[in-house]
């Protein structure tokens, strides 16, 4: 059964720092990976995404993936975060053949100003 | 813009009591789903339906059931609440394969089980 891995559980940033989170999945044919976002208080939303193409893909508020094939691997990056970049990140993969996604255990981000 | 609303924020209820959680999207998507979603553990899927009185389970279905009549509309239902579904439940809904599979996700419905 196809899963994902996101090892980095609890984060804490200083303002400006570099962001990386690590998402590895299980799957070996062709994946379509998200990125979800949950700020304190609001619902979770699509951050970016990936189908095909350029494996670095660029998503809302400065973020941005790169699909690593070889590593089963499709990482968050940020280059300086923001306090208001406190929340919850969730890595997803879409089910080979159906519409369902399967999450990550979620990574909890800290930024402190 | 994309709206998915689930009927209530935060639910108190008692062991062995039956539960409706009720969710509605705006958007005529075909696919509902229902997660759960606690803390360590991330969004676990529950139930989700492709379709009108259609369901499919999801990785946790045990204690739970849906029910979808319309398409706007997915209920979960705990036809006996015990403490352990004490939980966050999330829906969610998307256009039908093919497309980005991108969730749209509403706010949420916190359920405590006394």
């Amino acid at each position: 059964a196809q899963s994902v891995s996101q090892h980095n559980h609890h984060v804490i940033l200083s303002e400006a720092a570099s962001l990386e989170l690590g998402c590895n999945y299980s799957y070996g044919g062709t994946v379509n990976l998200f990125w979800y976002v949950q700020y304190p208080g609001q619902h979770l939303q699509l951050l970016l995404k990936y189908f095909s193409g350029d494996p670095l893909v660029k998503g809302i508020k400065g973020f941005e993936a790169e699909f690593i094939k070889s590593k089963f691997s499709f990482n968050l990056r940020k280059p300086s975060v923001q306090w208001s970049d406190t929340a919850e990140y969730f890595c997803a993969v879409k089910v080979y053949n159906t519409d369902k996604l399967i999450f990550g255990t979620g990574t909890r981000l800290q930024v402190f100003p | 813009d994309v709206k998915v609303t689930q009927s209530s924020r935060y639910l108190v209820k008692r062991t062995g009591e039956k539960v409706f959680l009720e969710c509605v999207q705006d958007m005529d998507h075909e696919n509902m789903f229902w997660y759960r979603q606690d803390p360590g553990l991330g969004l676990r899927l529950i139930y989700f339906s492709y379709d009108v009185k259609m369901k499919e389970k999801g990785d946790i279905p045990e204690g739970y059931s849906v029910s979808r009549e319309k398409k706007e509309r997915f209920s979960l239902i705990l036809e006996s609440a015990s403490t352990n579904q004490t939980s966050m439940y999330l829906c969610a809904s998307s256009l039908s394969s093919g497309n980005t599979g991108e969730l749209f996700f509403g706010e949420g419905s916190r359920l405590t089980v006394l």
